[in-house]
């Protein structure tokens, strides 16, 4: 089993939909978790970072579920802008490594 | 600031060519990264270094090598290129192992 899994996608929604995706973590010792966003040929940048209580930004929310071991993140009223690959990151504890997924397409269309 | 940068932005090579891809931050971190990314594979990481004058083996490590002279900049250098090599190469920075990590803009090497 991998580390961190992605479902690959592509999630293709109508502008204004809602839409999430998960991440599912394999070491329950993962310690620190965030999402970064990709656009096509370009550099990953930092979306949001997920905490316990959860983390909300905008239209954007991102949650932590560490019974079930996954996190998630949630797109409210998606814009075509959304449109990019969305990367889960992973971090375990006492590791200087942390681990990405390989990714979810998000393709928002008129 | 320029944050992250990365030269060069293009590159071709000649199997068996040598080179050298440089990275510098002015952010101050002392974890530094290089991946690579090809399609369907994700990023996958090449070498690291938690500071200045250390260095250490990633997921792929085998036909490149590092150096970390400076804090603020990071080579990887490929002694003789291959195809398989072909990738676009990301380099990143970050405070710690926990923490954020900043990206470079990418360097797109084919070698031929």
């Amino acid at each position: 089993r991998k580390e961190v899994e992605q479902d690959p996608g592509p999630f293709n929604v109508p502008e204004g939909a809602t839409v999430a995706f998960n991440c599912t973590y394999s070491n329950s010792a993962s310690q620190s978790f965030f999402w970064y966003r990709q656009d096509c040929r370009k550099e990953p940048k930092l979306l949001m970072s997920v905490y316990s209580s959860g983390n909300e930004d905008g239209r954007f929310t991102a949650q932590l579920n560490r019974a079930s071991q996954y996190i998630s993140l949630l797109i409210r009223d998606s814009k075509l802008s959304d449109s990019a690959t969305y990367l889960c990151v992973v971090n375990v504890g006492g590791s200087y490594i942390p681990t990405f997924g390989r990714g979810t397409s998000l393709i928002v269309h008129p | 600031n320029a944050g992250v940068t990365q030269t060069p932005k293009f590159r071709v090579l000649k199997t068996g060519q040598s080179m050298t891809l440089l990275c510098a931050q002015d952010m101050n971190h002392e974890y530094m990264y290089w991946y690579r990314q090809d399609p369907g594979m994700g990023l996958r990481l090449i070498h690291y270094s938690v500071g200045e004058g250390t260095t250490a083996k990633g997921e792929v490590p085998d036909g490149y090598n590092v150096s970390r002279l400076k804090k603020q900049n990071f080579l990887l250098g490929l002694e003789s290129a291959a195809p398989s090599q072909t990738s676009v190469y990301f380099c990143a920075t970050g405070r710690g192992p926990t923490d954020t990590q900043y990206f470079g803009p990418g360097t797109r090497l084919t070698v031929l």
